[in-house]
């Protein structure tokens, strides 16, 4: 079973500011990963699928990047309503832990 | 619009079953692999089963293999779990998703609650 590991768990940023998020899986998921954004009381929204292909709708200011086990989102200028739970995916099954990005 | 409509959920005592649905709009259900997701109160997700888009694979997670049966009716574009030997910890919001480069859309989830 592949693991993932999210860091930071907690992220405290500012509007404006730069968000690196990281996943890491236990072996190589080759570029089949996918990002996910939670917020309270909703179903998760598809961000990013295939490490780096942002999905539709999505803000040019979120990407990803990564292959293999090192992958990371990346928000370029935060906005308050991406104050939010990020979660990874690998292959359409595990999930990581998630990261709570929340304001400073 | 494409659109993913759960329902089936609710208060079941430990030991007990209850069959999930989840009704696909919008899209042509027959192509698409399927899955569930859960989430216990206040935890992060965990992928629970998928199936492909004729029903020939199916994955489990380790968690619920063995008392967990996902199925799919193309005919009527629906998505079943059956869950048997519930236990506490599987209460949850149970989402279906439909999967293509990732899961995508999400339908917005039933509660499970497992307690005497």
């Amino acid at each position: 079973e592949i693991v993932l590991t999210q860091s930071p768990a907690t992220l405290s940023l500012s509007p404006g500011e730069r968000a690196t998020l990281s996943c890491r899986a236990s072996q190589s998921v080759s570029s089949y990963l996918a990002w996910y954004q939670q917020k309270p009381g909703q179903a998760p929204r598809l961000l990013i699928y295939d490490a780096s292909n942002r999905a539709t709708g999505i803000p040019a200011r979120f990407s990803g990047s990564g292959s293999g086990t090192d992958f990371t989102l990346t928000i370029s200028s935060l906005e308050p309503e991406d104050f939010a739970v990020y979660y990874c995916q690998q292959r359409s099954t595990s999930f990581g832990g998630g990261t709570k990005v929340e304001i400073k | 619009q494409v659109q993913l409509v759960e329902s089936g959920g609710g208060l079941v005592k430990p030991g007990g079953s209850l069959r999930l649905s989840c009704a696909a709009s919008g899209f042509t259900f027959s192509d698409y692999y399927m899955s569930w997701i859960r989430q216990a109160p206040g935890k992060g997700l965990e992928w629970v089963s998928y199936i492909s888009s004729s029903g020939s694979t199916i994955y489990y997670a380790d968690s619920v293999k063995g008392r967990f049966t996902i199925s799919r009716d193309n005919a009527k574009n629906s998505l079943y779990l059956q869950m048997n030997s519930l236990r506490a910890e599987d209460t949850a919001v149970y989402y279906c998703a439909r999967d293509h480069h990732g899961s995508d859309p999400w339908g917005q989830g039933t509660l499970v609650t497992v307690s005497s």
